[in-house]
């Protein structure tokens, strides 16, 4: 089925450096967005993103984030500075369109390591 | 705070037995119904959705909808180890495309 590929599969950074976690998201879709799971914890939307412009954001996507996906290429999610409780996995997904009802296809994550 | 509550949080099954996960919404307002099933470090994966009240069958999965209690349950007959995962359930509303995630049912089918 379609996939959705997550660069890297792990990060480790100290505190106050910046990172940069990227998405490939299936072929044909077009909105995109991200989630952040703390370690036995539920997985929880952070942003979602069509057309260039951010749509909706929750109160975890703080200043410090920020997403782009400059001409077609990775859907990229930045954090500048970082922050130790950052520390999670960062999961991207896509759909092909937007709305509540349509599913949404996920990435296997990038485990993000703040020291 | 929509919140989205599931039990058991694990659950052991023999393989060939039943298993019966349960889901229920705090928001009135949710729409949409998603059961997700992720195996250890790998992506979630959509199984099944359900939208409107009663029940859908896909192969050995059975989804339950009750709009009016906001609960969902999720139902796997002749269980397999291969079924061993965590269950997510999700929910969304008509207006917006945020999906809130429950913490999960951890699912050990036994040989």
């Amino acid at each position: 089925g379609p996939k959705v590929l997550q660069i890297p599969s792990h990060q480790i950074i100290d505190m106050g450096q910046m990172v940069t976690l990227n998405c490939d998201p299936v072929s044909n879709h077009l909105y995109f967005y991200w989630y952040k799971q703390i370690l036995g914890q539920q997985m929880e939307f952070l942003v979602n993103f069509y057309n260039g412009k951010v749509m909706e954001k929750s109160k975890l996507f703080k200043d410090q984030f920020s997403v782009e996906r400059p001409d077609g290429s990775y859907f990229t999610l930045k954090i500048q500075p970082t922050a130790l409780e950052d520390s999670a996995v960062y999961f991207c997904a896509s759909s092909r369109t937007g709305g509540p009802s349509y599913e949404q296809y996920f990435g296997p994550g990038t485990r993000l390591t703040v020291l | 705070q929509q919140k989205v509550q599931q039990s058991p949080e694990s659950l052991i099954v023999p393989e060939g037995g039943m298993a019966s996960l349960n889901c229920t919404s705090s928001d009135r307002n949710v729409d949409y119904f998603w059961w997700y099933r992720q195996h250890s470090g790998k992506s979630p994966k959509m199984l099944m959705s359900i939208f409107s009240n009663g029940e859908k069958e896909e192969g050995r999965f059975t989804v339950h909808l009750n709009k009016a209690s906001l609960h969902t349950s999720l139902h796997i007959r002749d269980s397999q180890p291969s079924d061993s995962a965590l269950y997510l359930c999700a929910a969304s509303k008509a207006n917006t495309d945020k999906v809130v995630f429950g913490t999960g049912t951890r699912l050990q089918v036994s040989p």
